[in-house]
């Protein structure tokens, strides 16, 4: 079945020390997505991939940073991870068509910071 | 700014009807979606409104009204299932989506 998906599902670091969550699908959509959602709170997009066009959301802090080596592949690293960076890391993926942008998520990495 | 507003929490019996309403105010709009949620996974697409009137989907439909920045799902025939959270989304004049906080549903036997 065409998917999304994350590794790892679990991820716990400790403060400071650099992680990095991977996203891969077999969908082959254009655009791709990492979210970052806190319990009870909106997910939260901190970049997206248009293609290889890199777009970055003006609040996301620079701790984060973004790579895409291929269509199907999509990595997010977290340089110096604090506290308040523990959360779940939604990856998705749409192909836009017109104003049709239905995003299919994978399944998420939660990510304690100890 | 963008703003999204829906209820933060709801309870409801099996069985029964329960309509989650959302609005929004947004810069531009192309389209609005609702998501399920389950506790500790990921959203999963319930639907997507982009023109006036409801859409039916089994035990699911919903609801838009653009001129009044207004939205709701109406889920009928509850099942202790339908727990979860739901996310009204709308896609702004840029094609990004404003996400809602979510709704939790509680569904009581």
């Amino acid at each position: 079945d065409a998917m999304v998906i994350q590794n790892p599902r679990y991820q716990v670091t400790q403060f400071g020390k650099p992680v990095t969550l991977s996203c891969s699908q077999t969908l082959n959509h254009n655009v791709m997505y990492w979210y970052q959602q806190k319990s009870s709170q909106a997910p939260k997009l901190l970049f997206h991939y248009y293609d290889k066009d890199f777009n970055n959301e003006a609040d996301t802090p620079d701790n984060f940073q973004s790579r895409r080596p291929n269509t199907s592949f999509c990595f997010l690293d977290i340089r110096s991870p604090g506290l308040g960076d523990a959360a779940m890391y939604l990856c998705a993926t749409s192909r836009v068509q017109g104003s049709y942008n239905e995003q299919f998520f994978g399944p998420g990495t939660r990510l304690t910071v100890l | 700014g963008q703003n999204i507003d829906q209820p933060t929490e709801m309870t409801a019996t099996e069985g029964a009807i329960v309509q989650i309403n959302c609005t929004y105010q947004t810069s531009g709009f192309n389209g609005l979606f609702w998501y399920q949620q389950h506790a500790g996974e990921a959203p999963t697409f319930l639907s997507y409104n982009v023109l006036d009137g409801l859409e039916e989907k089994g035990r699911f439909s919903s609801f838009l009204s653009r001129s009044k920045g207004y939205s709701y799902l109406l889920l009928k025939e509850l099942q202790m299932k339908d727990s979860a959270s739901y996310l009204c989304a709308v896609m702004d004049s840029n094609y990004q989506l404003i996400w809602g906080a979510g709704t939790k549903l509680i569904i009581k036997p």
